[in-house]
């Protein structure tokens, strides 16, 4: 696979579930986000990892938990969550966050998360 | 003053038309500047970088960058149905913080 892949596309979970979302990278990049969009509202930086340490928390509810094992994966998990929370999350990598390039943000397709 | 700001549209430009897309920003250390298309329920796609002032032309798109009036345009050239999307504005505003403007709208009809 090339690029980055996030699994599941699509995922339907009530509030009291707990579920991870899942990002791979394939380009040998150190840096990974956690995106958050909603309807009609502009992309929501959500964490952000640099060589597998969190550099970035924007404000982020504790119910949307990261782990970054490893440079390659990346993870959201998720408990308890509210209906407001349904969007489109996106994960995207860098090859870090210096300028002059190397700071392009590739995207992931996303997961379409819907709470009921 | 928001960070990075751009008109939500919808920009309706006939097909064959130049479409014009434009963005300000309001941190004058910026030194990074992204345009992305985004496709109804579908991901960001990078169309354009850009970094030092002036134009950068890549086919049909056309990026513009002026950091002393801080603001970076995109031009398409001879658009098609197909640019029907939206286009985010990204700028690098300090180490390792992309911000994501909004998006404009366009809409080219056949």
């Amino acid at each position: 696979e090339t690029g980055v892949t996030q699994t599941p596309r699509h995922l339907v979970m009530g509030m009291t579930n707990k579920k991870s979302l899942k990002c791979e990278q394939h380009l040998g990049h150190n840096a990974m986000y956690w995106y958050k969009q909603s309807a009609k509202k502009p992309l929501e930086l959500m964490f952000v990892y640099n060589f597998k340490e969190q550099t970035e928390n924007n404000s982020v509810p504790s119910r949307f938990s990261p782990e970054c094992p490893n440079s390659s994966h990346l993870f959201l998990h998720l408990h308890t969550l509210q209906p407001e929370d349904s969007a489109l999350y996106l994960c995207a990598s860098s090859q870090d966050g210096a300028g002059g390039g190397a700071d392009t943000q590739y995207f992931g397709p996303g997961t379409r998360l819907t709470v009921l | 003053q928001k960070e990075v700001e751009q008109n939500s549209g919808p920009l309706s430009v006939p097909e064959g038309a130049i479409a014009s897309l434009n963005c300000t920003y309001s941190d004058r250390g910026s030194q990074s500047f992204f345009w992305y298309r985004q496709y109804s329920g579908k991901s960001p796609e990078l169309i354009m970088s850009i970094y030092s002032n002036g134009d950068k032309e890549d086919g049909r798109f056309t990026a513009q960058l002026n950091k002393a009036s801080q603001y970076v345009s995109l031009l398409i050239r001879d658009s098609q149905p197909s640019d029907s999307a939206t286009y985010l504005c990204a700028v690098n505003t300090r180490y390792q913080k992309v911000t994501f403007g909004t998006g404009t709208k366009l809409q080219v009809i056949p």
